[in-house]
């Protein structure tokens, strides 16, 4: 079965530095990939999504991922991180194009940032 | 505009009571998904409208969830006889046609049976 793997649950960064929150995927093709981030009291808000060509995606907010499909990952990267971005982060799947909208989540990550 | 809203935002019940939990998507989208989030999950995939198709209800766990949409619009969760492990919050979104369009997520009902 398709799985979603956000290995950290929490992540503690300082403002301005770098973020990167890990997302690995068991998949037999090429999956839809997709981040989302939860605010506290808000709904979910795609960040940004990956479904074919280049490896690398922008998103909003500063946001970028790189689809690695040696290394079954879909990682999150920002270069410097604000205050505003202590959020919950979830990566997902969509499995496939008969069943794309059944997107399959991870466990998500909680970023806290320091000031 | 107006985003997909939910309600009520929280619900406090007794276990075995029925609860009905409330969509509203955001207007002219003709798709709209139930999830649920129960405490340090993912999101967990629970039924699929879309236009007039009949729904995919594989993700329900139960047959005491049931759910409908009314009109090509909002649509009610409905769970009866409740258990404590249906204590979660559930999520609706809703997207401008299925498949891999964008979904746009409501707040959430949290959910807590006694």
């Amino acid at each position: 079965a398709q799985s979603v793997t956000q290995p950290d649950i929490h992540i503690t960064v300082s403002e301005g530095a770098s973020l990167e929150l890990r997302c690995n995927y068991s998949y037999g093709a090429t999956p839809y990939l997709f981040w989302y981030v939860q605010s506290p009291g808000q709904g979910l808000q795609l960040l940004l999504k990956y479904f074919s060509g280049d490896t690398l995606v922008q998103g909003i907010k500063g946001f970028e991922a790189e689809f690695k499909r040696s290394q079954s990952s879909f990682n999150l990267r920002k270069p410097s991180v604000h205050w505003s971005d202590a959020a919950e982060y979830f990566c997902a799947v969509g499995p496939s194009m008969d069943s794309s909208y059944k997107l399959i989540f991870g466990s998500g990550t909680r970023l806290l940032v320091r000031p | 505009g107006a985003g997909v809203s939910q309600s009520p935002s929280n619900k406090v019940t007794e276990k075995g009571k029925d609860v009905e939990l409330r969509c509203d998507p955001i207007s002219g989208h003709t798709a709209l998904y139930w999830y649920r989030q129960s405490l340090g999950q993912g999101l967990e995939f629970l039924i699929y409208f879309q236009g007039n198709s009949a729904p995919d209800k594989s993700g329900l766990p139960s047959d005491r969830f049931s759910a409908e949409r009314t009109g090509g619009s909002v649509s009610t969760l409905t769970i009866q006889r409740t258990q404590q492990e249906d204590s979660a919050v559930y999520l609706c979104a809703s997207s401008l046609g299925g498949g891999l369009k964008t979904q746009y997520f409501g707040p959430g009902t949290r959910l807590l049976v006694l």
